[in-house]
C-alpha cells in the first residue's frame, strides 16, 4: 500500500529558531501534498496544498513567510516553521494521495513541534 | 464553508459490542469521505474511502454507508474488540478541491474488556 513517511518524528527547538519538517512519499508519486496542524484534543486542520513544481497554497489565516514549504521533488514536501514561537507547539501531519482518480489521502505518522 | 460534525464525541462500550459513529456534514458537494482511525500521538490510518457515489464501503468488522443529500455517514463496527480503542475521524474532501480533507472533531471510543 502507498506508505508516507515524515522526519522528525518529534523536535524541540527554543523560540525564535527555525524547524525543517520532511514528508515523502516512499513507493508512489506525489505531485500534491497536504500539510495539517492538529492541537492538542483538536482535530486536524488543513495548512496549505504542497504542488510540485509551483508554489504553495496556504488556506485563510495561515502565514506563508511564517509557515515555508517547498515541494522539491515529486516525492518530498518540507515544511519550515520561521521564528518558531511557543504557541506553534503542535502535531504537524502530512498527507498524499497515490491515486488521482479516487484522491485516497494517505497520511504520515506526524511530526510532534515542541517549542520552548 | 464546510462544517463536519461526529456525534458521539466519546463512546465507552464492552467488547463484543456493535457500535455505530455518526458523522454529518453541511455541503453535500462533496468528492468522496474517508473515515480514519488515530492512536494516541500517532498519524492517521485510512480506514474507509466512499466516493460520493457510492452508498457504503465495508472492510473486515466496518461498514461505513454514505447518504449524500442528507449530508450522513455512519461507521459500523461490529463485535468490537479492545484493540478498536481509538479516535476515529470522519474527513470529506470538497467538491471542487479534492484533496483538501475537512474533519470532524472524532469520536473517542473505549473498548473495555
Amino acid at each position: 500500500g502507498a506508505v508516507v513517511s515524515q522526519h522528525p518524528s518529534w523536535v524541540i527547538c527554543k523560540s525564535g529558531t527555525s524547524v525543517k519538517i520532511e514528508c515523502r512519499s516512499l513507493d508512489f508519486q506525489a505531485t500534491t501534498m497536504f500539510w495539517y496542524r492538529q492541537f492538542p484534543k483538536q482535530s486536524l486542520m488543513l495548512m496549505a496544498t504542497s504542488n510540485e513544481g509551483s508554489k504553495a497554497t496556504y488556506e485563510q489565516g495561515v502565514e506563508k513567510d511564517k509557515f515555508l514549504i517547498n515541494h522539491a521533488s515529486l516525492t518530498l514536501s518540507t515544511l519550515t516553521v520561521t521564528s518558531a514561537h511557543p504557541e506553534d507547539s503542535s502535531f504537524y501531519i502530512c498527507s498524499a494521495p497515490p491515486w488521482t482518480a479516487s484522491y485516497e489521502q494517505y497520511f504520515g505518522p506526524g511530526t510532534r513541534l515542541t517549542v520552548t | 464553508k464546510q462544517e463536519v460534525t461526529q456525534i458521539p464525541a466519546a463512546l465507552s462500550v464492552p467488547e463484543g459490542e456493535n457500535l455505530v459513529l455518526n458523522c454529518s456534514f453541511t455541503d453535500s458537494a462533496i468528492y468522496n469521505l474517508q473515515w480514519f482511525r488515530q492512536d494516541p500521538g500517532k498519524g492517521l490510518t485510512s480506514l474507509l474511502l466512499i466516493q460520493s457515489s457510492q452508498r457504503e464501503q465495508t472492510s473486515g468488522r466496518l461498514n461505513a454507508s454514505l447518504d449524500k443529500s442528507s449530508g450522513r455517514s455512519t461507521l459500523y463496527i461490529a463485535a468490537s474488540q479492545p484493540g478498536d480503542s481509538a479516535t476515529y475521524l470522519c474527513a470529506v474532501a470538497g467538491g471542487t478541491s479534492y484533496g483538501k480533507l475537512t474533519f470532524g472533531q472524532g469520536t473517542i471510543l473505549t473498548v473495555h474488556p
